[in-house]
Protein backbone atom coordinates (compact mmCIF):
# COMPACT_ATOMS: atom_id res chain seq x y z
CA UNK A 1 0.00 0.00 0.00
CA UNK A 2 1.77 3.10 -1.33
CA UNK A 3 1.09 6.12 1.71
CA UNK A 4 0.05 9.10 0.34
CA UNK A 5 -0.74 11.91 3.13
CA UNK A 6 -1.88 15.39 3.15
CA UNK A 7 -1.85 18.03 5.52
CA UNK A 8 -3.44 19.78 7.29
CA UNK A 9 -6.92 17.19 6.62
CA UNK A 10 -9.16 20.79 6.92
CA UNK A 11 -8.50 24.35 6.96
CA UNK A 12 -10.70 27.31 7.38
CA UNK A 13 -9.20 30.80 6.39
CA UNK A 14 -10.46 34.46 5.70
CA UNK A 15 -11.42 35.58 2.63
CA UNK A 16 -8.29 37.60 1.08
CA UNK A 17 -5.67 35.38 2.83
CA UNK A 18 -3.47 33.19 1.26
CA UNK A 19 -3.18 29.82 2.23
CA UNK A 20 -1.31 26.42 0.99
CA UNK A 21 -0.97 22.83 2.05
CA UNK A 22 1.20 19.71 1.52
CA UNK A 23 0.85 16.15 -0.09
CA UNK A 24 3.67 13.82 0.92
CA UNK A 25 4.00 10.94 -1.05
CA UNK A 26 6.99 8.08 -1.49
CA UNK A 27 10.06 9.58 -2.99
CA UNK A 28 11.09 5.83 -4.86
CA UNK A 29 9.24 5.24 -8.22
CA UNK A 30 7.27 8.22 -9.14
CA UNK A 31 5.71 8.76 -12.36
CA UNK A 32 3.31 11.75 -11.69
CA UNK A 33 1.44 14.11 -9.10
CA UNK A 34 -2.05 14.76 -9.87
CA UNK A 35 -4.10 17.77 -8.02
CA UNK A 36 -7.76 18.04 -8.20
CA UNK A 37 -10.08 19.99 -6.84
CA UNK A 38 -13.70 18.63 -5.40
CA UNK A 39 -16.68 21.04 -4.61
CA UNK A 40 -19.67 19.38 -3.08
CA UNK A 41 -22.03 17.75 -4.92
CA UNK A 42 -20.22 17.77 -7.60
CA UNK A 43 -17.46 15.69 -9.12
CA UNK A 44 -13.45 16.22 -8.58
CA UNK A 45 -11.81 18.46 -11.49
CA UNK A 46 -8.35 18.31 -12.50
CA UNK A 47 -6.26 21.39 -11.72
CA UNK A 48 -2.62 20.11 -12.25
CA UNK A 49 -0.77 16.99 -13.78
CA UNK A 50 3.31 17.42 -12.37
CA UNK A 51 5.91 15.10 -13.37
CA UNK A 52 9.02 16.31 -12.96
CA UNK A 53 11.14 17.46 -10.01
CA UNK A 54 10.82 21.57 -9.36
CA UNK A 55 7.82 21.71 -11.67
CA UNK A 56 5.90 24.91 -10.90
CA UNK A 57 2.07 24.88 -12.28
CA UNK A 58 -0.03 27.94 -12.42
CA UNK A 59 -3.55 28.56 -12.96
CA UNK A 60 -4.80 31.83 -12.05
CA UNK A 61 -4.50 32.39 -8.48
CA UNK A 62 -3.71 28.56 -7.31
CA UNK A 63 -0.30 27.03 -7.82
CA UNK A 64 1.53 23.99 -7.05
CA UNK A 65 5.23 22.49 -6.44
CA UNK A 66 6.87 19.67 -6.60
CA UNK A 67 9.70 17.99 -4.86
CA UNK A 68 10.19 14.47 -6.31
CA UNK A 69 13.23 13.54 -4.35
CA UNK A 70 12.16 14.48 -0.85
CA UNK A 71 8.44 13.47 -2.04
CA UNK A 72 6.23 16.21 -1.75
CA UNK A 73 3.99 19.07 -3.45
CA UNK A 74 2.62 22.30 -2.61
CA UNK A 75 -0.84 24.18 -3.74
CA UNK A 76 -0.82 27.32 -2.90
CA UNK A 77 -3.67 29.43 -3.03
CA UNK A 78 -2.88 33.22 -3.40
CA UNK A 79 -5.98 35.66 -2.09
CA UNK A 80 -8.84 32.77 -0.89
CA UNK A 81 -12.11 33.72 -2.18
CA UNK A 82 -15.14 31.99 -1.31
CA UNK A 83 -15.49 30.06 -4.46
CA UNK A 84 -12.42 28.57 -3.84
CA UNK A 85 -13.94 26.28 -0.91
CA UNK A 86 -13.84 22.72 -1.99
CA UNK A 87 -11.94 19.49 -1.07
CA UNK A 88 -7.80 19.33 -2.41
CA UNK A 89 -6.90 16.04 -3.77
CA UNK A 90 -3.61 14.86 -4.16
CA UNK A 91 -2.92 11.82 -6.37
CA UNK A 92 0.27 10.25 -6.80
CA UNK A 93 1.02 7.22 -9.80
CA UNK A 94 3.60 5.17 -9.24
CA UNK A 95 6.14 3.96 -11.68
CA UNK A 96 6.91 0.33 -12.23
CA UNK A 97 5.47 -2.72 -13.25
CA UNK A 98 2.13 -2.04 -11.57
CA UNK A 99 1.28 1.38 -12.36
CA UNK A 100 -1.67 2.74 -10.29
CA UNK A 101 -3.05 6.09 -8.83
CA UNK A 102 -2.89 6.19 -4.99
CA UNK A 103 -5.16 9.29 -3.84
CA UNK A 104 -4.31 11.11 -0.22
CA UNK A 105 -7.14 11.75 2.11
CA UNK A 106 -7.61 15.27 0.64
CA UNK A 107 -7.61 18.72 2.71
CA UNK A 108 -10.89 20.94 3.17
CA UNK A 109 -10.79 24.42 2.38
CA UNK A 110 -13.67 26.24 4.18
CA UNK A 111 -12.93 30.26 3.05
CA UNK A 112 -15.10 32.27 5.73
CA UNK A 113 -16.31 35.94 3.52
CA UNK B 1 -15.47 18.44 -22.44
CA UNK B 2 -14.63 15.07 -20.82
CA UNK B 3 -18.06 14.81 -19.42
CA UNK B 4 -18.96 11.65 -17.05
CA UNK B 5 -22.37 10.89 -15.97
CA UNK B 6 -23.06 8.65 -13.16
CA UNK B 7 -26.34 7.57 -12.10
CA UNK B 8 -27.89 6.53 -9.85
CA UNK B 9 -26.68 9.38 -7.40
CA UNK B 10 -28.25 7.80 -4.27
CA UNK B 11 -29.65 4.65 -3.88
CA UNK B 12 -31.24 3.02 -0.56
CA UNK B 13 -32.13 -0.20 -0.75
CA UNK B 14 -32.60 -3.76 1.52
CA UNK B 15 -29.81 -6.37 2.44
CA UNK B 16 -29.71 -9.14 -0.56
CA UNK B 17 -30.75 -6.50 -3.18
CA UNK B 18 -28.50 -5.99 -6.74
CA UNK B 19 -27.77 -2.80 -7.18
CA UNK B 20 -25.76 -1.45 -10.49
CA UNK B 21 -24.33 2.14 -11.23
CA UNK B 22 -23.99 3.28 -14.02
CA UNK B 23 -20.80 5.92 -15.24
CA UNK B 24 -21.06 7.08 -19.35
CA UNK B 25 -18.31 9.53 -20.52
CA UNK B 26 -20.70 11.75 -23.09
CA UNK B 27 -18.23 13.56 -25.31
CA UNK B 28 -15.28 11.56 -25.33
CA UNK B 29 -14.39 7.38 -25.57
CA UNK B 30 -13.16 6.17 -22.45
CA UNK B 31 -10.56 3.51 -23.01
CA UNK B 32 -9.78 3.33 -19.64
CA UNK B 33 -12.94 3.43 -16.33
CA UNK B 34 -11.65 3.30 -12.74
CA UNK B 35 -14.13 2.36 -10.05
CA UNK B 36 -13.04 3.73 -6.43
CA UNK B 37 -14.95 3.07 -3.06
CA UNK B 38 -15.13 6.06 -0.25
CA UNK B 39 -15.70 5.18 3.52
CA UNK B 40 -16.15 8.00 6.12
CA UNK B 41 -13.07 10.30 6.63
CA UNK B 42 -11.26 7.92 4.23
CA UNK B 43 -9.64 8.34 1.15
CA UNK B 44 -10.68 7.22 -2.49
CA UNK B 45 -9.33 4.11 -2.61
CA UNK B 46 -9.31 1.90 -5.78
CA UNK B 47 -11.40 -0.86 -6.42
CA UNK B 48 -10.80 -1.72 -9.87
CA UNK B 49 -9.62 -0.90 -13.54
CA UNK B 50 -11.43 -1.82 -16.65
CA UNK B 51 -10.35 -1.57 -20.32
CA UNK B 52 -12.87 -1.36 -22.85
CA UNK B 53 -13.54 -4.78 -23.78
CA UNK B 54 -11.36 -6.57 -21.61
CA UNK B 55 -12.18 -8.15 -18.02
CA UNK B 56 -11.32 -5.86 -14.95
CA UNK B 57 -8.21 -5.26 -13.39
CA UNK B 58 -9.41 -5.79 -9.23
CA UNK B 59 -7.35 -4.47 -6.54
CA UNK B 60 -6.26 -6.53 -3.75
CA UNK B 61 -8.93 -7.14 -1.02
CA UNK B 62 -11.68 -6.41 -3.71
CA UNK B 63 -14.33 -9.52 -4.68
CA UNK B 64 -14.47 -9.60 -8.11
CA UNK B 65 -17.76 -11.69 -7.46
CA UNK B 66 -19.15 -9.67 -5.56
CA UNK B 67 -18.29 -6.33 -7.54
CA UNK B 68 -19.16 -6.94 -11.03
CA UNK B 69 -18.00 -4.93 -13.65
CA UNK B 70 -18.73 -4.62 -17.07
CA UNK B 71 -17.07 -1.92 -19.98
CA UNK B 72 -18.59 -3.71 -22.98
CA UNK B 73 -18.13 0.10 -24.87
CA UNK B 74 -16.30 2.76 -24.96
CA UNK B 75 -18.66 5.37 -23.42
CA UNK B 76 -19.93 2.63 -20.89
CA UNK B 77 -18.91 1.27 -17.56
CA UNK B 78 -21.45 -0.43 -15.35
CA UNK B 79 -20.49 -1.88 -11.74
CA UNK B 80 -23.23 -4.07 -10.16
CA UNK B 81 -22.95 -4.69 -5.90
CA UNK B 82 -24.55 -8.55 -5.97
CA UNK B 83 -26.35 -9.20 -3.06
CA UNK B 84 -25.41 -6.05 -1.21
CA UNK B 85 -25.20 -5.84 2.63
CA UNK B 86 -24.82 -3.19 5.10
CA UNK B 87 -21.05 -2.79 5.04
CA UNK B 88 -21.24 -2.33 1.47
CA UNK B 89 -22.67 1.00 1.97
CA UNK B 90 -20.55 3.54 1.18
CA UNK B 91 -19.80 6.31 -1.25
CA UNK B 92 -18.54 4.63 -4.90
CA UNK B 93 -17.20 7.34 -7.73
CA UNK B 94 -16.11 6.04 -11.57
CA UNK B 95 -13.65 7.78 -13.37
CA UNK B 96 -12.10 7.73 -16.91
CA UNK B 97 -9.43 8.34 -18.93
CA UNK B 98 -9.51 8.49 -22.95
CA UNK B 99 -6.69 8.10 -25.42
CA UNK B 100 -3.46 9.87 -24.91
CA UNK B 101 -0.67 9.99 -22.43
CA UNK B 102 -0.99 7.26 -19.34
CA UNK B 103 -0.22 10.41 -16.85
CA UNK B 104 -3.71 12.52 -18.08
CA UNK B 105 -5.79 13.49 -15.75
CA UNK B 106 -8.94 11.49 -15.17
CA UNK B 107 -12.48 12.24 -15.59
CA UNK B 108 -15.10 12.19 -12.57
CA UNK B 109 -19.18 11.19 -12.06
CA UNK B 110 -20.41 12.61 -9.26
CA UNK B 111 -20.53 9.78 -7.55
CA UNK B 112 -23.30 7.44 -6.07
CA UNK B 113 -24.00 7.00 -1.86
CA UNK B 114 -25.29 3.38 -1.67
CA UNK B 115 -27.29 3.09 1.66
CA UNK B 116 -27.76 -1.03 2.37
CA UNK B 117 -30.59 -1.02 5.12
Amino acid sequence: ILNVEQSPQSLHVQEGDSTNFTCSFPSSNFYALHWYRWETAKSPEALFVMTLNGDEKKKGRISATLNTKEGYSYLYIKGSQPEDSATYLCAFRNSGGYQKVTFGIGTKLQVIP
Amino acid sequence: GAVVSQHPSWVICKSGTSVKIECRSLDFQATTMFWYRQFPKQSLMLMATSNEGSKATYEQGVEKDKFLINHASLTLSTLTVTSAHPEDSSFYICSASGRGPVNQPQHFGDGTRLSIL
